[in-house]
């Protein structure tokens, strides 16, 4: 069974530019999380997604935007970039079992 | 605000040294406590879940126990491959589909 597939895997950006990444969950899994991932922060919460609709969302500006598809496949969008966003985005798919989250490797970006 | 906090930051063993994890926590009514594992350039591995204080559960060499206020992973005679950031999470109790706060994991070096 195929896991969480996230591209691209690498990016560079300047600043000011916008970012989209992408996520193709685990069949059958519906619920799909985005999450920051930074050496001085760990793993912050983004948003999560179940049928196409965001169920909950962390604390991040406005920049910071998602959606489901009705694949469950998902997005995640940055506009403005800043150098403080360079970070590892992770992906996770679940099928709804408290916790327990299948995450993807990874894309890093960095922000120039 | 949910916090989660791992100790130490760092914890270099001899293969075949035992030891522990802690993860001391404050939130808002659990609703689970979460290991997860993650090796270098991967997402993190999902290793268990507590639900309630005294709560035990045993993969392998790596045992996960519950109280009140922290957790604690217990690596029994650890193996080089046991090498790994080892990330604490917890999911509160207040309703809706919360993500999960992380702690910013030990890294746990095993020499042979």
């Amino acid at each position: 069974k195929a896991g969480v597939t996230q591209t691209p895997r690498y990016l560079i950006k300047t600043r000011g530019q916008q970012v989209t990444l992408s996520c193709s969950p685990i069949s059958g899994h519906r619920s799909v999380s985005w999450y920051q991932q930074t050496p001085g922060q760990g793993l912050q919460f983004l948003f999560e997604y179940f049928s196409e609709t965001q169920r909950n969302k962390g604390n991040f500006p406005g920049r910071f935007s998602g959606r489901q598809f009705s694949n469950s496949r998902s997005e995640m969008n940055v506009s403005t970039l800043e150098l403080g966003d360079s970070a590892l985005y992770l992906c996770a798919s679940s099928l709804g079992v408290l916790g327990e989250l299948f995450f993807g490797e990874g894309s890093r970006l960095t922000v120039l | 605000e949910d916090q989660v906090t791992q100790s130490p930051e760092a914890l270099r063993l001899q293969e075949g040294e035992s030891s522990s994890l802690n993860c001391s926590y404050t939130v808002s009514g659990l609703r689970g406590l979460f290991w997860y594992r993650q090796d270098p350039g991967k997402g993190p591995e999902f290793l268990f879940t507590l639900y309630s204080a005294g709560e035990e559960k045993e993969k392998e060499r790596l045992k996960a126990t519950l109280t009140k206020k922290e957790s604690f992973l217990h690596i029994t005679a650890p193996k080089p491959e046991d090498s790994a950031t080892y990330l604490c999470a917890v999911q509160a109790g207040r309703g809706g589909a919360d993500g999960l706060t992380f702690g910013k994991g030990t890294h746990l070096i095993i020499q042979p």
